[in-house]
């Protein structure tokens, strides 16, 4: 059965530096979110991508984030310059053309030291 | 705007004792509705989804969720649960092609 996928599985970074969490989509899927979970805490919202540009973004989504598909397969999300606060897992999903169900990647864990 | 309300951060529940995880969720237009599971130092996995049509859906691993407009709740119940069952589960909305709002999740205890 397809999964998304992501790398690394954990990525530690010390604060102020630049990372790139990446995520290969379902084959056939059109529409990409990345969310985030910080520990103990709900689920999260970040970002929606469609047709190559960002469909919506949340409040967290500041100029620090930004979202890429360089190629037909990858789909990465860049943080500039990391914070202590961005540590937390990460999760890429995606859906199909029917955009009603988002399949879950299993996740980066991210540690800004 | 849409919202999701877990009732319980914690249900404790002896091994093939019956479950149910509350969700309410308020929103002003149609949904999908879901349940994600997160076994620990997992990621998330949809266990079953509502789009539309029979209000009683079923999952795997033996769940099953019932869809009530009249009270917004999209429970999730299962009969029996196992040890394996021992998992953080998140109840969550859409919209098509919107993003997901998820409840603060409620962890699942199995008492042996």
């Amino acid at each position: 059965e397809p999964e998304v996928t992501q790398t690394p599985s954990h990525q530690v970074t010390q604060m102020g530096q630049e990372v790139i969490l990446r995520c290969v989509p379902i084959s056939n899927h059109l529409y990409f979110y990345w969310y985030r979970q910080i520990l103990g805490q709900k689920v999260e919202f970040l970002v929606s991508f469609y047709n190559n540009e960002i469909s919506e973004k949340s409040e967290i989504f500041d100029d620090q984030f930004s979202v890429e598909r360089p190629d037909g397969s990858n789909f990465t999300l860049k943080i500039r310059s990391t914070k202590l606060e961005d540590s937390a897992m990460y999760f890429c999903a995606s859906s199909d053309e029917r955009a009603d169900t988002q399949y879950f990647g299993p996740g980066t864990r991210l540690t800004v030291l | 705007a849409q919202s999701v309300t877990q009732l319980d951060s914690q249900v404790p529940v002896f091994e093939e004792a019956p479950v149910e995880l509350r969700c309410n969720y308020s929103s002003s237009v149609s949904v999908y509705l879901f349940w994600y599971v997160q076994y620990p130092n997992q990621g998330l996995q949809l266990l079953l989804k509502y789009l539309s049509g029979s209000t009683l859906v079923k999952g795997i691993n033996g769940f099953e969720a019932e869809f009530n407009k009249s009270q917004t709740s999209f429970h999730l119940r299962k009969p029996s649960v196992h040890i394996s069952d021992t998992a953080e589960y998140f109840c969550a909305v859409t919209n098509r092609d919107d993003k997901i709002i998820f409840g603060k999740g409620t962890r699942l205890h199995i008492l042996p």
